[in-house]
């Protein structure tokens, strides 16, 4: 198993401004996810956390609005630039330890931009 | 990634057995069926996985058809705290791709 740490658990911010997520596990895990989840829908992956190199962005999501470190197997940073109210949402940090195992999840990060 | 199609929300009453059935027409050989379950305000957990027939654990079973195109959850006598958004997954890469869910809602 694997306990993810995600800080903060909230935050309302000024649009135009910039919030970054820290995504902190107990374990070394090859593989890490961001995702966003807006109210009562589902999850929608953001791109996968690559440890060493750049993060793989999904499509509709570019690095210069959610850029994305992956400094070591632990740890991981999201950050939501220039933020507009349309960037409210709920964003989560997931980790396979393998490819065979079950996805583990944060408890999310509640974003209100005003 | 194979699409999953299921039903948008259900309802139930405690001690009811619920099944949710997923679509999953155009899976391919090396998918596997993996359901995940979603409290409010907490990210989705594991709930059970499953290649073809029946699995099944302390939480739920599975049932996998031989065609694989579909595969059915089931929750023996539901409590109130079963009330949650049920996820259906077929996937054998390392990412998952969620769709729309169930809303399971469990009435006393």
């Amino acid at each position: 198993s694997a306990v993810i740490s995600q800080k903060p658990s909230r935050d309302i911010c000024q649009r135009g401004t910039s919030l970054t997520i820290q995504c902190q596990v107990d374990s070394q895990v090859t593989m890490m996810f961001w995702y966003r989840q807006q109210p009562g829908q589902s999850l929608t992956l953001i791109a996968t956390a690559n440890q060493g190199s750049e993060a793989t962005y999904e499509s509709g999501f570019v690095i210069d609005k959610f850029p994305i470190s992956r400094p070591n197997l632990t740890f991981s940073t999201l950050t939501v630039s220039n933020m507009s109210p349309e960037d409210s949402s709920i964003y989560l940090c997931s980790v396979r330890p393998t490819v065979n195992t079950e996805a583990f999840f944060g408890q999310g990060t509640r974003l209100t931009v005003v | 990634l194979a699409k999953t199609t299921q039903p948008i929300s259900m309802d139930s009453y405690e001690g009811q057995e619920v099944n949710i059935t997923c679509s999953h027409n155009n899976i391919a050989t090396n998918d596997y069926i993996t359901w995940y379950q979603q409290f409010p305000s907490q990210g989705p957990r594991f709930i059970i996985q499953g290649y073809k027939t029946k699995v099944t654990n302390e939480v739920a079973s599975l049932f996998i058809p031989a065609d694989r195109k579909s595969s059915t959850l089931s929750l023996p006598r539901v409590s109130l705290s079963d009330t949650a958004v049920y996820y259906c997954l077929a996937l054998n890469t390392d990412k998952l791709i969620f769709g729309t869910g169930t809303r399971l809602q469990v009435f006393p």
